[in-house]
């Protein structure tokens, strides 16, 4: 398996601009998480799904921001419209069922940095 | 409610010393733990987890981790930090009536040659 993959690795946008990030989790996998990292607030939980239904988006910041999952290898994260302090890495990670026990852990892709200027 | 905590923001050791990074979790059950390795621009990288059995824990590198119940701990360890251990780690939980896992801040490891 190649792995969650994130593309793209790098976005620059302009400010006002629609960002679309993506997400393919490892297949088989019934959660999918959105991260956000940054400096000053580190590694932040921003929505999760399992098998496809949002579960807590209790982490999104704000209404610009917004995430689907069609199904059960695509997942995307938009923000409309992007302002400079949305500039972050953003990671996707998935994960099984906790009930599937001792294999639990999350999968995390390589991430996309991005940058609103 | 599930949180960990990681007293220290940067750790720092010699190359060829004993390395330590802490981590203090509370739960109301029994825990899931885990750790993380991000490398510059990377993503998180799993390097081992504790579900049952031996309260030591070897994972990937070189590095094992105890978990301590009554001290509620489960601290990083490495016999001899290379260089190229330096990076950001991250100790994560799971109490097992959760699906989800809660992660710590994150503790920066510099290893100097």
């Amino acid at each position: 398996d190649a792995g969650v993959i994130q593309s793209p690795r790098h976005e620059v946008t302009e400010m006002g601009q629609e960002v679309t990030l993506r997400c393919k989790p490892i297949s088989g996998h019934d959660y999918l998480f959105w991260y956000r990292q940054t400096m000053m607030r580190g590694l932040e939980l921003l929505i999760y799904f399992n098998n496809n239904v949002p579960i807590d988006d209790s982490g999104m910041p704000e209404d610009r921001f917004s995430a689907k999952m069609p199904n059960a290898s695509f997942s995307t994260l938009k923000i409309q419209p992007s302002e400079p302090r949305d500039s972050a890495v953003y990671f996707c990670a998935s994960s099984l069922s906790p009930r599937q026990g001792p294999n639990y852990g999350y999968t995390f892709g390589s991430g996309t940095r991005l940058t609103v200027v | 409610a599930q949180s960990v905590a990681q007293p220290e923001d940067q750790v720092n050791v010699a190359e060829g010393n004993p390395l330590t990074v802490k981590c203090t979790y509370s739960v109301s059950g029994n825990p899931y733990l885990f750790w993380y390795v991000q490398y510059p621009n990377r993503g998180l990288q799993f390097l081992l987890k504790y579900i049952t059995g031996d309260n030591l824990v070897k994972g990937s590198y070189g590095f094992e981790a105890e978990f301590n119940k009554s001290q509620t701990s489960f601290h990083l360890k490495k016999p001899s930090a290379l260089v190229s251990d330096s990076a950001l780690y991250f100790c994560a939980v799971r109490d097992r009536g959760y699906s989800t896992l809660t992660f710590g801040k994150g503790t920066m490891l510099l290893v100097s040659p």
